[in-house]
């Protein structure tokens, strides 16, 4: 069975901090992975995909992917208050179309 | 412009009724989802369909069932209902097996309240 495990926090920063959220998956096989932000009473939205080893940054947000270690993570710089949701972060098998999501994690930015 | 829709937003029904949910897209996408999200925030597969092939989470009671009319539209149909089935239901879309587009494009939701 394939897993994608989050920490469920909450997850609580400072504003002004580095805010780090970290995944794991089991299936070797994984070849695309994302970042969706859900703020409270709202649908998931993409915030990152990567497909490579190594970080890939947009903004704010970094997400980093180790396949070696079946690790992927996103990092949040200069967080702030409206950055404060749950990230769920989704991992596709080759040869699926069907996205295996973590329980995610929330994320409180404080002033 | 909205590219994935649901109706209703929300929805309170009694136990044992038949309820159905619709969803739409305007993304030009091949495949469509429905997704059951708990009280523990846990967004859980119940079908994805495509013009080919209708795949089925082997978990969801045959109490669901998803109707497509055509590409655009994926609506889901609930018999029976019973109080676990209440939830937040997300329908979504995405290009299939496209790498680098195969982002899922979610609806805003339709809370579902069985009592």
């Amino acid at each position: 069975q394939k897993e994608v495990e989050q920490n469920s926090g909450p997850l609580s920063v400072p504003e002004g901090a580095i805010a780090s959220l970290n995944c794991t998956y089991s299936d070797r096989g994984s070849q695309s992975f994302f970042w969706y932000r859900q703020y409270s009473g709202k649908s998931p939205e993409l915030i990152m995909s990567i497909y490579s080893n190594g970080d890939k940054e947009d903004g704010r947000f970094t997400a980093q992917l180790n396949k070696a270690s079946q690790y992927v993570s996103l990092l949040i710089r200069d967080s702030q208050p409206s950055d404060s949701a749950t990230y769920l972060c989704a991992v596709l098998s080759g040869g699926s179309y069907i996205p295996t999501f973590g329980r995610g994690t929330s994320l409180i930015v404080h002033p | 412009d909205t590219a994935v829709s649901q109706t209703p937003k929300y929805l309170v029904t009694q136990m044992g009724n038949d309820k159905s949910i619709k969803c739409e897209q305007n993304l030009g996408h091949d495949t469509m989802y429905w997704y059951k999200q708990d009280s523990k925030k846990f967004l859980k597969i119940m079908f994805s369909y495509n013009n080919k092939e209708l795949i089925i989470n082997e978990t969801v009671p045959n109490r669901f069932s998803p109707k497509s009319p055509d590409k655009a539209h994926l609506n889901l149909h609930i018999n029976s209902l019973e109080l676990g089935d209440s939830a937040v239901y997300f329908c979504a879309s995405s290009h299939a097996n496209i790498k680098n587009t195969d982002t899922q494009y979610f609806g805003p939701g339709t809370r579902l309240t069985v009592l």
